[in-house]
């Protein structure tokens, strides 16, 4: 069956304390994983699209990388702002509906 | 350029009643989706549409049903509402089927 397991499900850092978050799946034949944020009393916010094993994406303090079992959200030096729930996505093949969402990371980044 | 918009932003409901939860989007997309989301799940799929015209089952379905008689609207409609029903909804569109979903903000539904 096709599942997307994310961990931790809530992470709590100090400002400037790096750390990263993972996205496990078990998909036959990925056609994409999708990262989004998503803030409170807000719909999710895409991040980063990676298609293939070994490919990264970065976008200020975010790095996402891509593996065949998983992927990983690494945030450098995370500050305040960086709090909210992160969650990952993961489109398989079989049709237009086969995106599956993982429950997500909540992060809480303290000054 | 608005993006997803969803009304309302909130709501309450009595046990029975019935509601259409309202979704338009403006970048012509083609694809577009009703989620739920329940604390400590995953977004789970209630339909989707391919275009205006064809709409499909995720799968959540029961309980509710959409129309999309034009590409910028797809509503969500349920009937004799129930407390299993209480949720967050996103509405979201995308232009391909493997690009980056576009969600609205959500309407917080309460069933009493």
């Amino acid at each position: 069956e096709d599942q997307v397991t994310q961990s931790p499900e809530a992470l709590r850092l100090q400002e400037g304390e790096s750390s990263s978050l993972n996205c496990s799946y078990t998909v036959s034949g990925l056609r994409g994983l999708f990262w989004y944020r998503q803030d409170p009393g807000k719909g999710p916010e895409f991040l980063f699209t990676l298609y293939s094993a070994g490919e990264e994406k970065e976008k200020e303090r975010l790095k996402a990388t891509l593996t065949k079992k998983e992927s990983f959200l690494h945030i450098t030096a995370p500050k305040p702002e960086d709090s909210a729930t992160y969650l990952c996505a993961v489109q398989a093949p079989g049709g237009y509906n086969k995106l599956i969402f993982g429950a997500g990371t909540r992060l809480a980044v303290h000054p | 350029n608005a993006g997803v918009t969803q009304t309302p932003k909130f709501r309450i409901l009595k046990i029975g009643q019935s509601m259409t939860l309202q979704c338009a989007q403006d970048m012509n997309h083609n694809y577009m989706y009703w989620y739920r989301q329940d604390p400590g799940m995953g977004l789970k799929l209630i339909y989707y549409s391919v275009g205006a015209g064809i709409t499909d089952k995720g799968e959540v379905p029961n309980g509710y049903n959409v129309s999309r008689s034009t590409t910028e609207y797809f509503p969500l409609r349920l009937e004799l509402a129930a407390p299993s029903q209480t949720s967050v909804y996103f509405c979201a569109s995308r232009g391909q089927d493997n690009s980056p979903l576009h969600f609205g903000n959500g309407t917080r539904l309460t069933v009493t």
